[in-house]
């Protein structure tokens, strides 16, 4: 079982639409990550966080320390918020520990 | 501020061959950290290095070594390149431990 899980792996949705995205992971951490990659490869740093909530224009992240469980939200999502979002743990040696990724389409 | 700069963007190689990948980090950052991305692993670790010394280290083979330079720019050595090195190579870099980290755009390095 991989130490960072994301769920879910494909996503699409109308313009508009509510999306969340959940991470959830099975080790101590120091900080958690969400990073977003469009096509082409360059990842942009979205969020770091360690508690509570975070927020930056439509895009929101939560995170429950005790449950080991994040979720990023997007609200009145567009077709440019269509990417790749990548959760990441940080701990101990391992620089960052990365999920598997969730392909977002937003159809316009 | 310039960003984190990494060259070359692509690179074929043969199999057997060495590469080095460089990469300059944020003026100000001292940690530089390396990741590969693969279809198959997804992202992956490789090592970090702060102030010139290997901090921390993924599980790469030996062929895979790094180093960073007192202006903290940073490269990356792959000796006798093997078909499955073929991967998007990442380097990031961040003010200090538990900080945001600043991707640059990757070395595309293709084995034949």
């Amino acid at each position: 079982k991989n130490e960072v899980e994301q769920s879910p792996q494909n996503l699409t949705a109308q313009e508009g639409e509510f999306i969340t995205i959940n991470c959830s992971y099975s080790v101590g951490i120091s900080a958690l990550h969400w990073l977003q990659q469009h096509p082409g490869g360059g990842i942009v740093s979205l969020f770091m966080l360690s508690s509570g909530k975070k927020k930056h224009g439509r895009l929101i992240a939560t995170i429950n320390i005790q449950e080991k469980h994040s979720s990023l939200h997007i609200t009145a999502s567009h077709p440019r918020d269509s990417a790749v979002y990548i959760c990441a743990v940080e701990r101990g040696a391992q620089k960052l520990v990365f999920g598997q990724g969730t392909r977002l389409t937003i159809n316009p | 501020k310039a960003g984190v700069t990494q060259t070359p963007r692509y690179l074929i190689k043969t199999r057997g061959q060495q590469v080095t990948l460089s990469c300059s980090p944020i003026s100000g950052h001292r940690s530089v950290s390396w990741y590969q991305q693969t279809p198959g692993q997804g992202l992956q670790f490789l090592f970090e290095y702060f102030s010139e010394t290997q901090r921390n280290k993924g599980n790469f083979p030996g062929r895979f070594s790094g180093r960073q330079f007192s202006n903290s720019r940073s490269e990356m050595n792959v000796s006798t390149l093997e078909l499955g090195d073929s991967a998007l190579y990442l380097c990031a870099s961040s003010y200090s431990d538990v900080a945001i980290q600043y991707f640059g755009a990757g070395t595309r390095l293709s084995v034949l």
